[in-house]
């Protein structure tokens, strides 16, 4: 089956202590990308990746870090997570820019 | 700089009638892809339908047809027979063909009743 896998799907940290959130899709996708949704903003693009090693910043890529080592696998890095994290994350996976994206089914992270 | 505009917050419908929502968009790149996606309470994005910028015909998937107005800027989700299960939050995106971002509207919270 075609999919988009995050892990964890819940997560309640403290403030500084570093986390990753994993992103693995099995479409052999070449573009990926994480997005960030919170109430009445919407969702907003945090970093995208082209294709392994190449990767850029979003809207809002503060405080975050990826990577892209191999095609499949594309990591969200919060190296000191602060309560203005708190947010529901989606990882989202594509063939080409205009074809439909597949998202994960999100990770709910709450920083205390 | 792309973006997005979604006026309906909310929509009521009732359960068998049609709806539709509303999107508008603001785009320089004269090559683009518009998309909408449904996210029920459970938080998945739910991919619905496309519509290319160059496309002739608007887009249909079932139940869902895109209403597709390139010069007036717009791309509007049209539901048939609305059932129970499309309440849900329904999101326009809009991505060009040289760029990397999808860029979201606020999305339209579609209640259906019974």
């Amino acid at each position: 089956e075609a999919q988009v896998t995050q892990n964890p799907r819940y997560l309640i940290t403290v403030t500084g202590k570093k986390l990753t959130v994993t992103c693995s899709q099995n479409m052999n996708h070449e573009y990926m990308s994480w997005y960030r949704q919170d109430p009445g903003l919407g969702l907003r693009q945090i970093y995208y990746s082209m294709n392994v090693e190449v990767t850029d910043k979003g809207d809002v890529p503060e405080g975050y870090k990826v990577s892209r080592k191999e095609k499949r696998n594309f990591p969200l890095i919060l190296e000191s997570p602060s309560p203005n994290q708190t947010s529901l994350y989606f990882c989202a996976s594509s063939w080409t820019v205009n074809t439909e994206a597949f998202f994960g089914q999100g990770t709910r992270l709450t920083v205390v | 700089a792309q973006k997005i505009t979604q006026t309906q917050p909310g929509m009521f419908v009732q359960e068998k009638e049609a709806v539709t929502l509303d999107c508008t968009y603001d785009t320089s790149d004269p090559s683009y892809g518009l998309f909408w996606y449904k996210q029920p309470s459970s938080g998945e994005m739910i991919f619905l339908i496309y519509q290319g910028s160059y496309d002739q015909q608007n887009a249909t998937e079932g139940r869902y047809s895109l209403n597709f107005q390139k010069a007036r800027k717009s791309a509007n989700l049209v539901i048939s027979a609305s059932q129970l299960g499309d309440s849900a939050m329904y999101f326009c995106l809009i991505r060009d063909n040289y760029g990397q971002n999808f860029v979201f509207g606020p999305g339209t919270r579609l209640s259906v009743l019974p």
